[in-house]
């Protein structure tokens, strides 16, 4: 139940195409969705999050659309870019914060070719 | 320095060494995270030292023994390891607040790759 779903294992998009990536949970006591972008040699780092009070969350080229009913959330990567080649991670938080109680999915490593 | 950084950023190291990981977080944050990354598996949390308490994973070995000493250093000490704590280590911090903000942003460091001979 405290698991987060990710898919696909991996992705490969042409350069201005859409990435997408969806994660599914179990828990209906979340109520923090984060997605972490990782690149080669680095640490992951937030790149967007949702409250499950909205249906819609979006930051220039990247959307995250959240299904409550369904326990589902994805995220889209408009015009996607050789740049964005990187490994993507969603994640679910509950209660009053703190990571103890942050669960990461498995990642999607995701490749756009020029 | 800014952010998280952590030393040394690989690590070889035989089963019967002692070694240890530093991290060391330039944000003002008040608490810090230990994650095991490994392959095709979710990031696994191991400790965190949050508002001066200790939080732990009980799945840890105790081959891997964390320490504190103040809100900005963190060190991961290892003893014995297997060939299969081979991984990415990662240290992460935050800001945390008592009552609770429900969401915990968390900035990492780029990692330890660590080898296990």
């Amino acid at each position: 139940q405290q698991q987060v779903k990710q898919s696909p294992q991996s992705l490969i998009v042409q350069k201005g195409g859409i990435s997408i990536i969806n994660c599914a949970y179990e828990n209906t006591a979340f109520d923090y969705f984060p997605w972490y972008q990782q690149f080669p040699g680095k640490g992951p780092a937030l790149l967007i999050a949702i409250r499950p009070d909205v249906s819609e969350k979006k930051e220039g080229r990247f959307t995250i659309s959240f299904n409550k009913s369904a326990k589902q959330f994805s995220l889209h990567i408009m015009d996607s870019q050789p740049g964005d080649s990187a490994t993507y991670f969603c994640a679910a938080s509950m209660g009053q914060g703190g990571s103890e109680k942050l669960v990461f999915g498995k990642g999607t490593k995701l490749t756009v070719n020029p | 320095e800014t952010g998280v950084t952590q030393t040394p950023r690989h690590l070889v190291m035989g089963m019967t060494n002692k070694k240890s990981l530093k991290c060391e977080q330039h944000l003002g944050h008040n608490a810090m995270y230990w994650y095991k990354q490994s392959a095709k598996k979710p990031l696994e949390l191991m400790f965190v030292y949050s508002l001066e308490e200790r939080v732990e994973n009980n799945s840890v070995p105790s081959r891997f023994s964390p320490e504190c000493p103040n809100s900005s250093h963190l060190f991961l000490h290892l003893h014995t390891l297997q060939p299969e704590d081979s991984a990415l280590y990662l240290c992460a911090s935050s800001q945390v607040g008592r009552l609770g903000s429900g969401a915990n942003v968390l900035t990492f460091g780029a990692g330890s790759r660590l080898t296990v001979l």
